[in-house]
């Protein structure tokens, strides 16, 4: 069965860094496209960033355009999101989701557990 | 940019009776849109796509319905796990989600 299962959320100091990584399991990682969606607390949820299923494009949220970059290693079934030059308002539980489709932006058909990432000072 | 508004905000209702979530985009989606359910502590749970295609292993009592600027996401006979969250979502541009309805028990 598919299986996504994210880390290396945490709290970090406006300003700072994180990276998160997303091991993916029970599916052909490799030929399907991934995101990043996330919910701050007690909100609604917002897309984040895709990669397409060979890395060849990458799209991101105007909110986080300049500051973050998603990235994959299809050798390890492992999606990536580096997150820079934080700020209070990337608080959130950031959870890795698979789209649909391999080759576009569709609809997101599994969602990891998510973690969490805090930004506070 | 295409906003989403889903209405009601909260529905209330008792288990076996039907639910009707709306969703409506500022300009038309065409099919492009998805449900989305989401329980307490829990990841969304993708629902129906392209408006009224129903996802991998989800009961025949969720539909969706619509077009254009309107879409409709029904169940036809609330069962207890149903009470959760639902978002729509629209790809007609970057994925784009609804503020959610929370459906809760009456």
């Amino acid at each position: 069965q598919v299986q996504l299962v994210e880390s290396g959320g945490g709290v970090v100091q406006p300003g700072g860094s994180l990276r998160l990584s997303c091991a993916a399991s029970g599916f052909t990682f490799s030929s399907y496209g991934m995101h990043w969606v996330r919910q701050a607390p007690g909100k609604g949820l917002e897309w984040v960033a895709f990669i397409r299923y060979d890395g060849s494009n990458k799209y991101y949220a105007d909110s986080v355009k300049g500051r973050f970059t998603i990235s994959r290693d299809n050798s390890k079934n492992t999606l990536y999101l580096q997150m820079n030059s934080l700020r209070a308002e990337d608080t959130a539980v950031y959870y890795c989701a698979k789209d649909l489709h391999w080759n576009t932006v569709t609809y997101f058909d599994y969602w990891g557990q998510g973690t969490l990432v805090t930004v506070s000072s | 940019e295409i906003v989403l508004t889903q209405s009601p905000a909260t529905l209330s209702l008792s288990p076996g009776e039907r639910a009707t979530l709306s969703c409506r985009a500022s300009q038309s989606v065409s099919s492009y849109l998805a449900w989305y359910q989401q329980k307490p502590g829990q990841a969304p749970r993708l629902l129906i796509y392209d408006a009224s295609n129903r996802a991998t292993g989800i009961p025949a009592r969720f539909s969706g319905s619509g077009s254009g600027t309107d879409f409709t996401l029904t169940i036809s006979s609330l069962e207890p796990e149903d009470f959760a969250v639902y978002y729509c979502q629209q790809r007609s541009n970057w994925p784009l989600f609804g503020q959610g309805t929370r459906l809760e028990i009456k």
